[in-house]
C-alpha cells in the first residue's frame, strides 16, 4: 500500500519560475491537504480539500493555488516562485473532513518535497 | 501554527524519560495529536487523546491532558536511541479535521 506519494522529492528552482507538486494518494480518502514544514515554525496549512470538487485556503495560501483533480489527486501550484517559498512541502490526507464518529482525524502524511528558490 | 506551542530542544540520556511539554489555545478541540518525525520522512501519528480523557497510556507513551490550562504533555519511558526525532503537537480546529501544529520538539538521545 503506497499511501501518500509525492512528486518530485527535490527540485530547484530560480526566482519566477513556475512548478507544481504532485500528490496522490490510494486510501480512498476524502480529505487532502498541503503543508509546508519551516524550521521553528512547525507545519502551517497552505491549502486543503475536504472533498473531491471543493478547495479552501489555509493558513498561508499566497503565492499558490491548488486542484483537487479527482478523489485521489491534489496538486500544489507555485505561478511565480520567490526565495520565501523555499521549504518543504508535504501532502496529506484524512479519511473525513468533518468531526464525529469513531474517526480520530488522523492525517496520513507523504514524505515530503524539498524545494529550494534561488 | 502560532495557537501551538512546544519547546524546540529536548536532550535525554538513554534509559531515562522524556517528557515533551505544549500548550494549545482553542478549547473546541476535539482530539489532540502526537506526531513524529524521523530526518528525512513525513509525520506519522504517535497517539492522540479525545479531549474528555485527562490521561492515555500506550506501552512506553504516556499522555496528559490538562483542559484547565490547555496544556499537553507526551512522556516517554526508557527513551531509545530510535526515539530520537522532532515531536510535534497538533489539536483540531473546530469542526474540520485541520490540524494545527506546533513547531516541533527535537528530542536528542545520547548515550
Amino acid at each position: 500500500n503506497a499511501g501518500v506519494t509525492q512528486t518530485p522529492k527535490f527540485q530547484v528552482l530560480k526566482t519566477g519560475q513556475s512548478m507544481t507538486l504532485q500528490c496522490a494518494q490510494d486510501m480512498n480518502h476524502n480529505s487532502m491537504y498541503w503543508y509546508r514544514q519551516d524550521p521553528g515554525m512547525g507545519l502551517r496549512l497552505i491549502y486543503y480539500s475536504a472533498s473531491e470538487g471543493t478547495t479552501d485556503k489555509g493558513e498561508v495560501p499566497n503565492g499558490y493555488n491548488v486542484s483537487r483533480l479527482n478523489k485521489r489527486e491534489f496538486s500544489l501550484r507555485l505561478e511565480s516562485a520567490a526565495p520565501s517559498q523555499t521549504s518543504v512541502y508535504f501532502c496529506a490526507s484524512s479519511i473525513r473532513s468533518k468531526a464525529g464518529g469513531s474517526n480520530t482525524g488522523e492525517l496520513f502524511f507523504g514524505e515530503g518535497s524539498r524545494l529550494t528558490v534561488l | 501554527g502560532e495557537d501551538v506551542e512546544q519547546s524546540l530542544f529536548l536532550s535525554v540520556r538513554e534509559g531515562d524519560s522524556s517528557v515533551i511539554n505544549c500548550t494549545y489555545t482553542d478549547s473546541s478541540s476535539t482530539y489532540l495529536y502526537w506526531y513524529k518525525q524521523e530526518p528525512g520522512a513525513g509525520l506519522q501519528l504517535l497517539t492522540y487523546i479525545f479531549s474528555n480523557m485527562d490521561m492515555k497510556q500506550d506501552q512506553r507513551l504516556t499522555v496528559l491532558l490538562n483542559k484547565k490550562d490547555k496544556h499537553l504533555s507526551l512522556r516517554i519511558a526508557d527513551t531509545q536511541t530510535g526515539d530520537s526525532a522532532i515531536y510535534f503537537c497538533a489539536e483540531s480546529m473546530g469542526d474540520d479535521y485541520k490540524l494545527s501544529f506546533g513547531a516541533g520538539t527535537t528530542v536528542t538521545v545520547r548515550a
